[in-house]
């Protein structure tokens, strides 16, 4: 019954490799977004997706990108980790942009 | 450019006093106003919400919160503390159909109650 779910929850990697998050959500809503939030609980918006087409793309860097198989999937790949990548990543959706945010539990990930 | 600021990283009140946490924001349109709380290891949670009707907006678990415009505030409250309300809080801010559209989060304020 879980309304946005992601995995893994925890994610532990050494630097240079590659790692991918899922998240998948069953309120049937049209966007979906990957938030980044930092050791001082800094939140930021990374991707957001509408109708599998990508709306807001942040200063993020090209390592990062976000696949979206259909409506109710974002999920987010990130090629050559980097340390300054450990961080706690959410997914979110929402009926539409501006709208209401739904969260999943995050992802923590840590690069060595 | 819209932007929300949360005065003091930091709020610690006793068990059954006033929870006060503020809210500014800035936008060039009549905005969306939301509060989020974030228990420890969890992903954040809708408290309420402002979208032009009511200025006064109650939310879950006893919190409310009220839409100033003349002081560019949405500041939240709940009268009477509780042990569980300990969290991190999230103002953000955004406006339907903008251009972004995205919500724009402050930088929280993490609640202490004290027995």
């Amino acid at each position: 019954d879980t309304a946005v779910s992601q995995t893994p929850k925890y994610l532990v990697t050494q630097m240079g490799n590659d790692k991918s998050i899922k998240c998948e959500q069953n309120l049937g809503h049209d966007t979906m977004y990957w938030y980044k939030q930092d050791s001082k609980k800094f939140l930021k918006i990374m991707f957001s997706y509408n109708n599998k087409e990508l709306i807001i793309n942040e200063t993020v860097p090209n390592r990062f990108s976000p696949k979206s198989p259909d409506k109710a999937h974002l999920n987010l790949h990130i090629n050559s980790l980097e340390l300054g990548d450990s961080a706690v990543y959410f997914c979110a959706s929402s009926q539409g942009r501006g709208m209401p945010l739904h969260f999943g539990n995050g992802t923590r990930l840590t690069v060595t | 450019a819209q932007s929300v600021t949360q005065l003091g990283s930091h709020v610690s009140v006793s068990e059954g006093a006033l929870v006060l946490l503020r809210c500014n924001y800035s936008s060039s349109v009549p905005p969306y106003l939301f509060w989020y709380v974030q228990y420890p290891n969890q992903g954040l949670q809708l408290l309420l919400k402002y979208t032009s009707a009511a200025t006064l907006v109650k939310g879950i678990n006893g919190f409310e919160a009220e839409f100033k415009k003349s002081e560019t505030s949405f500041h939240l409250t709940k009268p009477s503390a509780h042990m569980s309300d300990a969290a991190e809080y999230f103002c953000a801010v955004s406006y339907y159909g903008g251009s972004q559209g995205n919500l724009i989060f402050g930088k929280g304020t993490k609640l202490s109650v004290k027995p």
